[in-house]
């Protein structure tokens, strides 16, 4: 079955620590994003990739970062520069861009800074 | 700007009834998209019904209904005959083009439903 598949389900940063969370789809979609939600929060974007090696800022791109190398990768870096990254992030795709593509999002890893 | 506005953060419904959760959004664009997804306990975000902007008919999906009003700038989610497995968070989104697409999610209502 075609989904996206994100990994780890649960990841626990160390203060001052770079992770990486993983985001695999196999949709052939063009379209991928990174979200990022918090308690109480509407979802909030951070990255998104329109096409290979390309790849726009969102809303709050701060202190993350992103590649997308191949068609169906696109992981997200939480680097330290991230002051407040424990929260629920999601990873989506869309087969392109437009306004009635709803989005197919994977199952989320929730990141804990310990 | 662009906002979408959910003012219920929880609602309870007895199983097999109907449930109509509200969403107002604020756009100044003609051309847009509307949507609903489902998020239950285990995190994923699943897609529900989609409403454009230039649609005269309501859309439906199985149980679920958005009643577009666009005069009022409102696209609530009807559900009916809901059941237990209804109990989730639901999510309000839109997407606009300003300076590029963008989808905007509202905070989202926490739907309970009773047996």
């Amino acid at each position: 079955d075609g989904g996206i598949t994100q990994s780890p389900k649960y990841l626990f940063r160390k203060e001052g620590q770079n992770v990486t969370l993983s985001c695999e789809q196999n949709l052939n979609h063009d379209a991928m994003y990174w979200y990022r939600q918090d308690p109480g929060q509407g979802l909030r974007l951070i990255y998104y990739s329109q096409i290979v090696n390309d790849f726009q800022k969102g809303d709050i791109a701060e202190g993350y970062s992103v590649s997308r190398e191949k068609k169906e990768s696109f992981p997200l870096t939480v680097t330290s520069a991230q002051k407040n990254p424990t929260a629920f992030y999601l990873c989506a795709s869309t087969p392109g861009q437009g306004l009635n593509y709803g989005y197919t999002f994977g199952s989320g890893t929730r990141l804990t800074v310990v | 700007a662009q906002k979408i506005t959910q003012t219920q953060p929880g609602m309870f419904v007895q199983e097999k009834e109907a449930v109509t959760l509200d969403c107002t959004y604020d756009t100044s664009d003609q051309s847009y998209g509307l949507f609903w997804y489902k998020q239950p306990s285990s995190g994923e975000m699943i897609f529900l019904i989609y409403q454009g902007s230039y649609d005269e008919q309501n859309a439906t999906e199985g149980r679920y209904s958005l009643n577009f009003q666009k005069a009022r700038k409102s696209a609530n989610l009807v559900i009916s005959a809901s059941q237990l497995g209804d109990s989730a968070m639901y999510f309000c989104a839109m997407s606009c083009y300003t300076g590029g697409f963008k989808t905007i999610f509202g905070a989202g209502t926490r739907l309970f439903v009773k047996a």
